[in-house]
């Protein structure tokens, strides 16, 4: 149980355009999902929280207009990276906390590549 | 807030030695500690975690860790390294009163296993 999904495990867009990245809770309910960031050989980042119903929470520093989070339903949140530029490539995971909410389980992560 | 600081970004041991991979906290609230183990270009598993019960906690692949609140410490340890113990093992905390249980995660320690 409590399996995290992502789509697509891998993208290369050109830079200025749009990528919408896919997060979905399989076999539970979520109404919290997270955002982490990694890049090469580093740790991961919390960009922001995805609540269901209401506005993402966003981490200081993480543009919101950039990273668009849409959670639309209780098992699926998006990232959308509006307008993406090189230094956008980076590793995307996302988190939900499973059945009785004390832990985090991963998706398999999104390697975006902008060129 | 809450923090934790992996001492070593780099461990190198040998097949059939004891790993053992290091993990300081620092929290106002009573923490919430994993510790996720990654593997090349995929996602965090979990490998256990402590949520205030018993402070010996067993995790899977044989692993173990110990919460000493008097040192601030959780340490992850395994009797006897295998060649497939080789990845990228973060250690992160969540306060028990966080919203929504985001982690604050570790640098990463680079586990190596040698012949």
């Amino acid at each position: 149980g409590a399996v995290v999904s992502q789509h697509p495990s891998r993208v290369i867009c050109k830079s200025g355009t749009s990528v919408k990245i896919e997060c979905r809770s399989l076999d539970f309910q979520a109404t919290t999902m997270f955002w982490y960031r990694q890049f090469p050989k580093q740790s991961l980042m919390l960009m922001a929280t995805s609540n269901e119903g209401s506005k993402a929470t966003y981490e200081q520093g993480v543009e919101k207009d950039k990273f668009l989070i849409n959670h639309a339903s209780l098992t699926l949140s998006t990232l959308t990276v509006t307008s993406a530029h090189p230094e956008d490539s980076s590793f995307y995971i996302c988190s939900a906390p499973g059945p009785g909410g004390d832990t985090q389980y991963f998706g398999p992560g999104t390697r975006l590549t902008v060129l | 807030a809450q923090s934790v600081t992996q001492l070593g970004s780099h461990v190198s041991v040998s097949e059939g030695a004891l790993v053992l991979l290091r993990c300081n906290y620092s929290s106002s609230v009573p923490p919430y500690l994993f510790w996720y183990v990654q593997y090349p270009n995929q996602g965090l598993q979990l490998l256990l975690k402590y949520t205030s019960a018993a402070t010996l906690v067993k995790g899977i692949n044989g692993f173990e860790a110990e919460f000493k609140k008097s040192e601030t410490s959780f340490h992850l340890t395994k009797p006897s390294a295998h060649m497939s113990d080789a990845a990228e093992y973060f250690c992160a905390v969540s306060g028990a009163s966080n919203s929504g249980y985001a982690l604050n995660f570790g640098k990463g320690t680079s586990l190596l296993v040698t012949p």
